[in-house]
């Protein structure tokens, strides 16, 4: 079993959608961070959560450490949003989840 | 610089020959990570360095790989003799401050690297 675990692996939404990607994990941790790849390559992080909610326009991270559980919520999703998210753990050491594809369709 | 810098951006090389790859991370970012991705497959973590404590190697897949860092600059990650299998972009990130997890992580744009 991997140690972090997102899903759905594949999410296809129309514009305007609220879309929810979730990330669960196994092993203790310092922080999660959550991260944006787009079809380029080029990634960028868009949060690193150790408790609670964060909110950055219309994307929104939350984290239950006692659930080992983070959910990364989109609101009003645009195609502009398509890219492939990564949640990633630190523990002893970084891990990734295998990401998950979103495709906003207009 | 303002960004992380890596070098080069693309690189092709034959089977068995070594190969290195450079990562110029954020001015003042104590911690740095290279991690590999091969096609459509996810994020692999390959080696982590933070100030001047041990790095954790944990990752490296074989001990063809190898990496250095001078201080808090520049790293550099070599790979030895080759192989296809270590074709894919090599991405490196650095962050600030020396707890672990406590900073966001800035990522170059990586290396492509194509074993023929």
């Amino acid at each position: 079993k991997n140690e972090v675990e997102q899903s759905p692996q594949n999410l296809t939404a129309q514009e305007g959608e609220f879309i929810t990607i979730n990330c669960s994990y196994s092993v203790g941790i310092s922080a999660l961070h959550w991260l944006q790849q787009h079809p380029g390559g080029g990634i960028v992080s868009l949060f690193m959560l150790s408790s609670g909610k964060k909110k950055h326009g219309r994307l929104i991270a939350t984290i239950n450490i006692q659930e080992k559980h983070s959910s990364l919520h989109i609101t009003a999703s645009h195609p502009r949003d398509s890219a492939v998210y990564i949640c990633a753990v630190r523990g002893q050491k970084l891990v990734f989840g295998q990401g998950t594809r979103l495709t906003i369709n207009p | 610089g303002a960004g992380v810098s890596q070098s080069p951006s693309n690189k092709v090389t034959e089977k068995g020959k070594d190969v290195e790859l450079r990562c110029d991370p954020i001015s003042g970012h104590t911690a740095l990570y290279w991690y590999r991705q091969r096609l459509g497959q996810g994020l692999e973590f390959l080696i982590y360095f933070q100030g001047n404590s041990a790095p954790d190697k944990s990752g490296l897949p074989s001990d063809r790989f190898s990496a250095e860092r001078t201080g808090e600059s520049v790293s550099t990650l070599t790979i030895q003799r080759t192989q296809q299998e270590d074709s894919a972009v090599y991405l490196c990130a650095s962050s600030l401050g020396a707890r672990p997890g406590a900073n966001v992580l800035t990522f170059g744009a990586g290396s492509r690297l194509t074993v023929l």
